[in-house]
């Protein structure tokens, strides 16, 4: 059963422009969220998080939203640019006492920033 | 800044032989994590330990155990590696289990069974 969900495998956009990440979940437990870049040949690097008590994290240019009533967040790239071109996994965490410690990635989104 | 290191990049090995793939973080962390990404599948978590000589089973150990002998190194084995095992392997590290950090990874190690 996949708990966290990444519906587009792929998404283009053009330089300058809104770039938005999806990312859907059904465990109401999951308590805190995460998003990775990875780059090809690379590990996947830690790009940004948003805690379920809050709806809003802004780090620069990329903003995460929590909507924990429709179980979905997503990721805003503003401007996007070229170096922007990656996968990006989604991540939650699951509080449940003894594991607490696993994280469930989504299958990611490859992200195209054309120039 | 967190660096975690994978030993090698590619690894080819034959069906049945047994596999040891390390992974060394330099940042004292307690929590280090195996996954194996594969195509369509995203990240899936094999093994994980909080502290040396400890681990837990993650989401797909079945053919993989785990080493920890000292805090800084992690090693992941398949006991009799199969075609099946040919995946990208990723090492990761985190600070602490309870805080909600961010999991470091090292930069993969591609292996091919043939």
């Amino acid at each position: 059963d996949q708990q966290v969900k990444q519906n587009s495998p792929s998404l283009s956009v053009q330089e300058g422009r809104i770039s938005i990440l999806n990312c859907d979940y059904t465990n109401s437990m999951f308590d805190y969220f995460l998003w990775y870049k990875k780059y090809p040949a690379e590990g996947p690097t830690f790009l940004i998080s948003i805690s379920s008590i809050k709806d809003k994290n802004e780090d620069g240019r990329f903003t995460v939203f929590l909507n924990k009533s429709a179980k979905h967040l997503s990721l805003h790239i503003v401007p996007s640019q070229p170096g922007d071109s990656a996968v990006y996994f989604c991540a939650a965490r699951l509080n449940s006492g003894g594991s607490n410690y696993k994280l469930t990635f989504g299958k990611g989104t490859l992200l195209t920033v054309n120039p | 800044d967190v660096k975690v290191t994978q030993s090698s990049r590619y690894l080819v090995k034959r069906t049945g032989e047994k596999v040891f793939l390390e992974c060394v973080q330099d940042m004292d962390h307690e929590n280090m994590f195996w996954y194996r990404q594969d195509p369509g599948l995203g990240l899936r978590l094999i093994y994980f330990s909080y502290d040396v000589k400890m681990k837990e089973k993650g989401d797909i150990p079945e053919g993989y155990s785990v080493s920890r002998e000292k805090k800084e190194r992690f090693s992941l084995i398949l006991e009799s590696a199969s075609t099946n095992q040919t995946s990208m392997y990723l090492c990761a590290s985190s600070l602490d289990i309870l805080y909600p950090g961010p999991q470091h990874f090292g930069d993969g190690t591609r292996l091919s069974i043939l």
